[in-house]
């Protein structure tokens, strides 16, 4: 069966603008979460979405949003791009609640210059 | 690939031996510990999972203990090969809800 797929695979955006990324889960996996990954702070927690609702949510300014659509498919949103957002954005999905196997998709790459 | 982690600490073994990667975690209220791998250019990858109220779990070539006392986990592999390479992560996690809090990772290299 198809993994998670995430898109764009790669982005460049200019400080100040905005981006929105797309994370379409494996088929049947209701619970959607992102996390950033960046060589100084390791993976961190953004966001989960369960049945359209967000449950979860990490330590991040308002300037990052998610949200979730009734097919499951999620996208996140950061606004006032900032040097700092650049990092690669993980999603990944889980069948049960909780589930400790998360399925991760490649990622996309965002750089901000 | 990706850059996973510049500044990760490394372990080097040689192909055949035996591999233990080292965890301290914080939270003591966390139900589920698990191990994840991650390979250049892909997303982490589950590997095993331990709950809060075992110490011990076996799985296939791998080995994963909790000591709570001292809030340490570790990932045993045995007869490591060169596929093993990678970049290893734990995680603990709730009971409920789906967010996993990740370790800073170890990046695992096997010499042929």
């Amino acid at each position: 069966k198809a993994g998670v797929t995430q898109t764009p695979r790669y982005l460049i955006k200019t400080r100040g603008q905005q981006v929105t990324l797309s994370c379409s889960p494996i088929s049947g996996h209701r619970s959607v979460s992102w996390y950033q990954q960046t060589p100084g702070q390791g993976l961190q927690f953004l966001f989960e979405y369960f049945s359209e609702t967000q449950r979860n949510k990490g330590n991040f300014p308002g300037r990052f949003s998610g949200r979730q659509f009734s097919n499951s498919r999620s996208e996140m949103n950061v606004s006032t791009l900032e040097l700092g957002d650049s990092a690669l954005y993980l999603c990944a999905s889980s069948l049960f609640d909780p589930n400790t196997e998360a399925f991760f998709g490649q990622g996309t790459r965002l750089t901000v210059v | 690939g990706e850059s996973v982690g510049l500044h990760l600490p490394t372990l080097s073994v040689q192909e055949g031996d035996n591999s233990i990667i080292n965890c301290a975690y914080s939270n003591s209220a966390s139900d589920y510990f698990i191990w994840y791998k991650q390979e250049s250019g892909k997303g982490p990858q589950f590997i095993i999972d331990i709950r809060s109220n075992m110490d011990k779990r076996q799985g296939q070539r791998v080995t994963v203990l909790l000591n709570k006392t001292v809030k340490h986990l570790s990932l045993q592999i045995a007869a490591t090969q060169p596929g093993d390479s990678a970049v290893y992560f734990c995680a603990e996690t709730r009971a409920t809800g789906n967010m996993l809090t990740f370790g800073g990772g170890t990046r695992l290299m096997v010499k042929p």
